[in-house]
């Protein structure tokens, strides 16, 4: 078990474009999650999703971004025709649980985050 | 939505000294956890508390559920525990968390 991988880890893109950012969670996690985190601030929930399921959306989130996790296992996180606005620190997070403490506490282990820097 | 306070926002200490971070959260919640976030913003999980008291190591942290707070106790501190502190919230079993302003740990040698 290498943790939570996330790729890249640094983009320099230009206003307008498209990026598309990777995660790979802990195997055996069924659930993963996407924070955006810009400087001095704590990480901002984005999305989450139980197994390949998306079950929450942040209203934070505009049309541009787009999640998904096909087949439950990896996930992907697009951002289109990017902005100065969205650079910021993205970090996925992975996590056992399920609806009850019975099923599992839902600790969270995150990735080590991909940098975006829209110029 | 709920909010999360943390407190203080910057705390400077002397290498081997002692201090206390404090969560605070506006509503009920069934999951809790604290973070350390290195300089390089790498996010590592301290505990997961919802309630009662935990130590590891040189660290321990309780959460008082029924007042809506938590603390994080730091002993003995070193250099490598500078960094940024979160404590992060779900009220939900975890479907959300909702992450603190965070403290902003330094420990000089």
């Amino acid at each position: 078990d290498t943790g939570v991988s996330q790729d890249p880890r640094h983009k320099i893109t230009k206003r307008g474009q498209n990026v598309t950012f990777r995660c790979d969670p802990i195997s055996e996690h069924n659930r993963l999650y996407w924070y955006r985190q810009t400087l001095g601030q704590g990480p901002e929930f984005l999305t989450y999703f139980q197994n390949e399921a998306q079950l929450e959306k942040s209203r934070l989130l505009s049309d541009r971004f787009s999640a998904e996790r096909p087949k439950g296992s990896f996930s992907t996180l697009e951002i289109q025709r990017t902005e100065q606005g969205d650079s910021a620190m993205y970090l996925c997070a992975s996590s056992l649980g399920g609806w009850s403490l019975i099923s599992g506490a839902n600790v969270l282990t995150f990735g080590a985050g991909s940098r975006l820097t829209v110029l | 939505g709920i909010q999360v306070e943390q407190s203080p926002p910057d705390l400077i200490l002397q290498e081997g000294a002692n201090s206390t971070l404090r969560c605070n959260f506006s509503d009920s919640v069934n999951n809790l956890q604290w973070f350390h976030q290195n300089p390089w913003g790498q996010l590592i999980n301290l505990f997961y508390i919802p309630s009662g008291t935990k130590q590891n190591g040189r660290l321990s942290a309780t959460t008082v559920a029924t007042e809506r707070y938590s603390l994080l106790y730091i002993s003995s501190s070193q250099t490598t525990d500078s960094g940024v502190y979160f404590c992060a919230v779900a009220y939900n079993y975890g479907q959300n968390f909702v992450f603190g302003p965070g403290t902003r740990l330094s420990v000089l040698p």
